[in-house]
């Protein structure tokens, strides 16, 4: 079963920053928080990891709650390129065993 | 940035035939690679972990005889359907991690559409 929960779907309007929210209250001590994103027919995309410090990088920024039980991936501004459905998804790195097991994603719609 | 490079990237075939999917690692060692599979509007679905030079370990449902893994080298990985029927028409996609820094990231391939009529 996936470990994490994100709403199905969410609209964005172009130029402005999407927020889109992770649950992941099950979350152990050494898994990592990760974000990917899959446009049709294609692999996921990687964006963005973390383990408990926020993250930023040149395509998004990554915030963890304090408690590591829910993330929220931000675009800050949207593009129509960034329709896609966003993973969150944990897993342990740093060693063989780091499986991951996608939920159902959000779809994220960026309009005009 | 490490890349994983899955080929085909589409394949039609006969019913009962079998095919076979590269999934190679291009500037990294992957330790590791995972097998999943995807149905139209759906999530991906890890059908397999492998670790080179050992045998794959299966999720609960994913038949091994059907579905053959192997991943001899620390560069390659290979799915094949065997005896494939048109359920088994799906999105596969394969991804790596290696040892070190490159264990921090998941790297996807691009996919295989498998068609099978």
């Amino acid at each position: 079963d996936a470990k994490t929960t994100q709403p199905p779907s969410m609209d964005c309007a172009e130029g402005r920053a999407a927020n889109l929210p992770c649950n992941h209250s099950t979350i152990s001590g050494n898994e990592y928080v990760y974000w990917y994103r899959q446009i049709h027919s294609q692999g996921p995309q990687y964006i963005i990891h973390g383990l408990k410090n926020n993250e930023t990088n040149e395509m998004a920024s990554l915030i963890i709650t304090e408690d590591r039980k829910s993330s929220t991936l931000i675009l800050p501004h949207a593009t129509l390129r960034d329709t896609a459905v966003y993973y969150c998804i944990v897993r342990v790195a740093n060693t063989n065993a780091g499986k991951s097991t996608f939920g159902d994603g959000t779809t994220l719609t960026v309009k005009p | 940035g490490a890349v994983v490079s899955q080929h085909p990237s589409r394949v039609i075939c006969k019913s009962g035939t079998s095919v076979k999917i590269e999934c190679r690692s291009l500037d990294f060692q992957a330790t590791t690679m995972f097998w999943y599979r995807q149905f139209p509007k759906q999530s991906l679905m890890l059908m397999a972990t492998s670790n080179e030079g050992s045998k794959a370990t299966y999720e609960q449902g994913v038949e091994k005889d059907k579905f053959l893994i192997n991943h001899a080298s620390l560069t390659l990985s290979t799915l094949t359907v065997t005896s494939a029927h048109p359920e088994d028409s799906s999105f596969y996609i394969c991804s790596a991690t290696g040892a070190g820094a490159a264990n921090e990231k998941l790297f996807f391939g691009s996919g295989t559409q498998l068609s099978v009529l």
